[in-house]
């Protein structure tokens, strides 16, 4: 199956700094990629739609000052987390669907990264 | 998207057919039933999906009934391995959209 890929997969920061995360899709080109975050114990939960070459796409509750979201190329994603508190520690998850293949509605995953912020 | 109802958990024995149901009663004729799994401290896997005929590949089988209602998703050997939380999920295959993730069912395969 094709391969997406997080980086990193684990990073620890101090409250008040900003951290960014990679998704990249290797092997296929994805015009649409889809971040989420998993807190512990709990199910995904789907933050925001990153489009190729424009806007993405909140949804609710997520502040989009907070969780930049920047998709440059049909291989790239980038979240970054901008001043990062405690609560903002979770295992974040990238996604994405190979354009060659959208009728099948297969979604590929990255392997995720987990964030903690002292 | 439909909403879909997962037992919380379930056991199975190593080696024995793991039997996971999922209910979608509202189920339109145009949504696809996806399973994913997702590992401990990974992403998601994709294991299948179906419209309304059963499907098997290399890694299960899933199982529609004719109203399509309900289904289950049948890991036939199951293995240490195949612990995970198993996702049941109702949507349209429509390009560009995400998946909406449930609380999913907890499998344990123990020895």
């Amino acid at each position: 199956g094709a391969v997406v890929s997080q980086h990193p997969s684990r990073v620890i920061c101090k409250s008040g700094t900003s951290v960014k995360i990679e998704c990249r899709s290797l092997d296929f080109q994805a015009t649409t990629m889809f971040w989420y975050r998993q807190f512990p114990k709990q199910s995904l939960m789907l933050m925001a739609t990153s489009n190729e070459g424009s806007k993405a796409t909140y949804e609710q509750g997520v502040e989009k000052d907070k969780f930049l979201i920047n998709h440059a190329s049909l291989t790239l994603s980038t979240l970054t987390v901008t001043s990062a508190h405690p609560e903002d520690s979770s295992f974040y998850i990238c996604s994405a669907r190979d354009q060659g293949q959208e009728n099948t509605g297969e979604l590929f995953f990255g392997e995720g990264s987990r964030l903690t912020v002292l | 998207d439909a909403k879909t109802t997962q037992p919380p958990s379930m056991d199975c024995a190593e080696g024995r057919a793991a039997n996971l149901p999922c209910n979608h009663s509202t189920i339109s004729g145009n949504e696809y039933v996806y399973w994913y799994r997702q590992i401990h401290s990974q992403g998601p896997q994709y294991i299948i999906h179906g419209l309304k005929n059963n499907e098997t590949n290399e890694m299960a089988s899933l199982i529609i009934t004719e109203d399509r209602k309900s289904s289950t998703l049948i890991l036939p050997h199951a293995t240490l391995r195949d612990t995970a939380v198993y996702y049941c999920i109702v949507r349209v295959r429509r390009a560009g959209t995400a998946l909406i993730f449930g609380k999913g069912t907890t499998l344990s395969v123990s020895s």
